[in-house]
């Protein structure tokens, strides 16, 4: 079966403009993450859903940050207006939904900004 | 603030060698704590977890180590091989994940 999987792979972006990164997550998998990982760092939470609802954006770095998840799937992370200390790796994770069910991620998008 | 702490923040071992990995947590709240192994250009995935009721897991080359009064826990990769060259994360789980810094491993052939 198919694992989480993320596009674009990579994406650079002038400063100043807006990004979109997909997430497709497993099939079934009630709960999707996502994590900003900067270079030579551990992963750090930004945002959960389950189902469609988003339950926890306190890890969003500013309202420049927006995530949805409309129809309980596939989850799109949008950037606004990127800054230079935007430029990470941006992974996805999902899961079975119970709270320690492993969280299976995807290969992220490295965003560079110019 | 950073909830659990991980150390060395590098290593390098030679093939048949023991890696030693160490981390430290404060809330006593968590209660599964995985390991996740990481290639360049990879996401991370998961290697091993334990929970606390349990003092040492197997599986394999890689067994934990955790020490509940202390609050650490350690992986240990016995027999390295260059193919565990790789970033290793320890984390603590409360539905998301807080990670450590991290720790690359090279094994040397």
């Amino acid at each position: 079966g198919a694992g989480v999987s993320q596009s674009p792979r990579y994406k650079v972006a002038k400063r100043g403009q807006d990004v979109a990164l997909r997430c497709d997550p497993i099939s079934g998998h009630v709960s999707l993450f996502w994590y900003q990982q900067a270079l030579g760092q551990g992963p750090e939470f930004l945002t959960y859903f389950q189902n469609e609802a988003q339950l926890d954006k306190s890890g969003l770095p500013s309202d420049r940050f927006f995530a949805e998840r409309p129809e309980g799937s596939v989850s799109t992370l949008k950037i606004q207006r990127t800054q230079q200390e935007d430029s990470a790796v941006y992974l996805c994770a999902s899961s079975l939904g119970d709270k320690n069910n492993e969280q299976f991620f995807g290969p992220g998008t490295r965003l560079t900004v110019l | 603030q950073q909830q659990v702490k991980q150390s060395p923040q590098s290593l390098i071992v030679q093939k048949g060698g023991i890696s030693i990995i160490n981390c430290a947590y404060e809330n006593t709240a968590f209660d599964y704590f995985p390991w996740y192994q990481q290639f360049p250009g990879k996401g991370p995935a998961l290697l091993i977890a334990i929970r606390p009721d349990v003092s040492e897991k197997k599986e394999g080359r890689f067994t934990i180590s955790f020490n509940k009064s202390a609050k650490q826990f350690s992986l240990h990769i016995m027999d390295s091989q260059p193919g565990d060259s790789a970033t290793y994360f320890c984390a603590v789980n409360d539905y998301k994940l807080s990670f450590g810094a991290g720790t690359t491993v090279t094994v040397r052939a």
